[in-house]
């Protein structure tokens, strides 16, 4: 199974911060690399696919970059509704796994 | 729009098989992946497998020889049929909808439904 690993797994920022949250595969996925979000009590939401494609109807501000092993979100200007937990998943061979997530408060 | 709904018993006692549907509203479950994702509580997400609507099947190999995952296109739902369960597969459980054009992500969700594993 390929290993993901994210950093860091928690930090705390406020509304406006530049937010960077980095993932690593144990070997490469190529661009098979996706994120979510996920807050209590809600759907968990695709953020970016494909390593870099940002979902529709996802904020601009939200963007991915990376390839092979080595990925990153990045939230540009932090908003009140971005508060949540992050993860990162390899869907380039099954089984697909996930990141430990990145937990994002004030 | 499509939404995706969970459903199934919260509670299962061990060695008992823990069985959830997923009922796709809004739209078809023709022509896509179904797949199952779980949660145990404060640990990762964990991808159960797929289930494309020809019933071609890919399982986790951890779970492969518990797990059966099903399609009716008819009634627009899929289930998850996990045998032989233990308190290790509390968790919440998710219904999701890969999407090829999106790289296999898991572009919509269900909420989830909790499932304990207990006597």
């Amino acid at each position: 199974d390929i290993q993901m690993t994210q950093s860091p797994s928690s930090l705390s920022a406020s509304v406006g911060d530049r937010v960077t949250i980095t993932c690593r595969a144990s070997q490469s996925v190529t661009t098979y690399l996706n994120w979510y979000q996920q807050k209590p009590g809600k759907a968990i939401k695709l953020l970016i696919y494909a390593a870099s494609s940002v979902q529709s109807g996802v904020p601009s501000r939200f963007s991915g970059s990376g390839s092979g092993t080595d990925f990153t979100l990045t939230i540009s200007s932090l908003q009140p509704e971005d508060f949540a937990t992050y993860y990162c998943q390899q869907s380039y061979s099954t089984p697909f796994t996930f990141g430990p997530g990145t937990k994002v408060d004030i | 729009q499509v939404q995706l709904q969970e459903s199934g018993p919260g509670l299962v006692k061990p060695s008992e098989t823990l069985s959830l549907t997923c009922t796709v509203s809004g739209g078809s479950s023709s022509s896509y992946y179904w797949s199952w994702i779980r949660q145990p509580p404060g640990k990762r997400l964990e991808w159960i497998g797929y289930v494309y609507d020809s019933g071609t099947t890919n399982y986790n190999p951890s779970l492969k020889s518990r797990v059966t995952l099903s399609v009716d296109t008819s009634k627009n739902q899929f289930s998850l049929k996990l045998r032989s369960v233990t308190a290790a597969d509390t968790a919440v459980y998710y219904c999701a909808r890969l999407s090829s054009g999106h790289y296999e992500a898991a572009d919509l969700w269900g909420q989830g439904t909790m499932v304990s594993v207990s006597s």
